[in-house]
Formats: C-alpha cells, sequence, structure tokens
C-alpha cells in the first residue's frame, strides 16, 4: 500500500517559475525522502530530512517538514525545462530506519521553455 | 563505480514463460532492495537484502517470484510463469545500511518487463 500522497498529481509551469509539491502520509516517521524520476529511467534521490528538522534546502530545492500535520513540501526555485521529471516522496516503515522505502503516486512536474 | 546496474533493460516474453533480471549494486553497499513499478504509479517494495540475507518479502511477491543475492553480491530476481499483471517496471536499489543510520537508496535504470 502507499504511504504518502503528493499533491497536484500533475504540474505545468513556465521556465523560471517556482514550482511546489506537497506530500502527506500517514505513520510516524523517522525521515522523510524525495526522489526525482525521469521519464522511464530510475529514480534519483534529492534531499533527505529527518523528523526533528523542519526545513532543509539543496541548491534550488528546499524541503519542509510538518509531524504534526504529517506532511511535507517540495519547493523548486527557478524551474529549468531540465526539471521536467515526477517527483515522490518516500519514507522508511516505521522503527525501520535503513529498510524499505514506502513512495507516494508522484507529482509529475512539466517545465514549459 | 558507475552506479546500479540492471540487465536487461527491456523484456518481452510471452504469459507463462520465466524470466530472471540481474542487479548489480554500487559495490560498497551491504543492502539491496527490489521495487515494482507501474505506469503512474510511485514504486513498491517488493524485497530487500542486507548481505546475502533476505531481510523482509513483501505480500506482492507471490510464489512465483524468487529473489537470491548468493554472495551479496548481484541479486536475481526470477519470475516463474508470467502473468500480463507482471509488466511494470522492475527497479532495483542499493544503500549502505545498518547501525541504526539512515542512508538514501541509489537507483538502477530499471527492467521494463512486458508480458504478452
Amino acid at each position: 500500500s502507499q504511504q504518502g500522497e503528493e499533491d497536484p498529481q500533475a504540474l505545468s509551469i513556465q521556465e523560471g517559475e517556482n514550482a511546489t509539491m506537497n506530500c502527506s502520509y500517514k505513520t510516524s516517521i523517522n525521515n522523510l525522502q524525495w526522489y526525482r524520476q525521469n521519464s522511464g529511467r530510475g529514480l534519483v534521490h534529492l534531499i533527505l530530512i529527518r523528523s526533528n528538522e523542519r526545513e532543509k534546502h539543496s541548491g534550488r530545492l528546499r524541503v519542509t517538514l510538518d509531524t504534526s500535520k504529517k506532511s511535507s513540501s517540495l519547493l523548486i526555485t527557478a524551474s529549468r525545462a531540465a526539471d521536467t521529471a515526477s517527483y515522490f516522496c518516500a519514507t522508511p516503515t516505521r522503527g525501520n530506519q535503513g529498510g524499505k522505502l514506502i513512495f507516494g503516486q508522484g507529482t509529475e512536474l512539466s517545465v514549459k521553455p | 563505480d558507475t552506479g546500479v546496474s540492471q540487465d536487461p533493460r527491456h523484456k518481452i516474453t510471452k504469459r507463462g514463460q520465466n524470466v530472471t533480471f540481474r542487479c548489480d549494486p554500487i559495490s560498497e553497499h551491504n543492502r539491496l532492495y527490489w521495487y515494482r513499478q507501474t505506469l503512474g504509479q510511485g514504486p513498491e517494495f517488493l524485497t530487500y537484502f542486507q548481505n546475502e540475507a533476505q531481510l523482509e518479502k513483501s505480500r506482492l511477491l507471490s510464489d512465483r517470484f524468487s529473489a537470491e543475492r548468493p554472495k551479496g553480491s548481484f541479486s536475481t530476481l526470477e519470475i516463474q510463469r508470467t502473468e500480463q499483471g507482471d509488466s511494470a517496471m522492475y527497479l532495483c536499489a542499493s544503500s549502505q545500511g545498518g547501525g541504526g543510520m539512515v542512508h538514501e537508496q541509489y537507483f538502477g535504470p530499471g527492467t521494463r518487463l512486458t508480458v504478452t
């Protein structure tokens, strides 16, 4: 079963705009991870945020985590056409810090030049 | 090391045939994972290994599915008597795990299976 739900399911923006994707999850977590997947390819790890962190940055990426609301958001600033991809949030199952990940259904981002 | 590799990248097979996929993880990683992904969905966990030990299997992994990691290096995933519902992308990932530390997973390019 899927743990997380991403919102929106699809997002289309112009190059240079910011893109915000949201993820909600059901159970308590130790960390939450975001991955990107280009069409027909494998997933690429973007960023990991621990349950005791509220915000984390990596280049043009900003991730927030609200454990009280069981939600996270991924912000991509100054988007580029190359950012076009599907974005997934994923969480390890409770009490399992290095094992399987439970993925959401993903947000399909399209950045138009 | 060039990352996680999977072979073949594409496989078309007739219903009822057996197929086997191979995954070569990043060499220093002790954990290896298999996931399945259907169109428009996120990956779903199938099984994972720490070294050669298979630590967890999903209920998605029916009796027709078997995975091995005989020497704690590469892994194979075999599907016997394939069904059309097995058509999906099969993803392999590896990570350095254990010791209570959290590590990201590195994914291979996947094997796309089509059962006709």
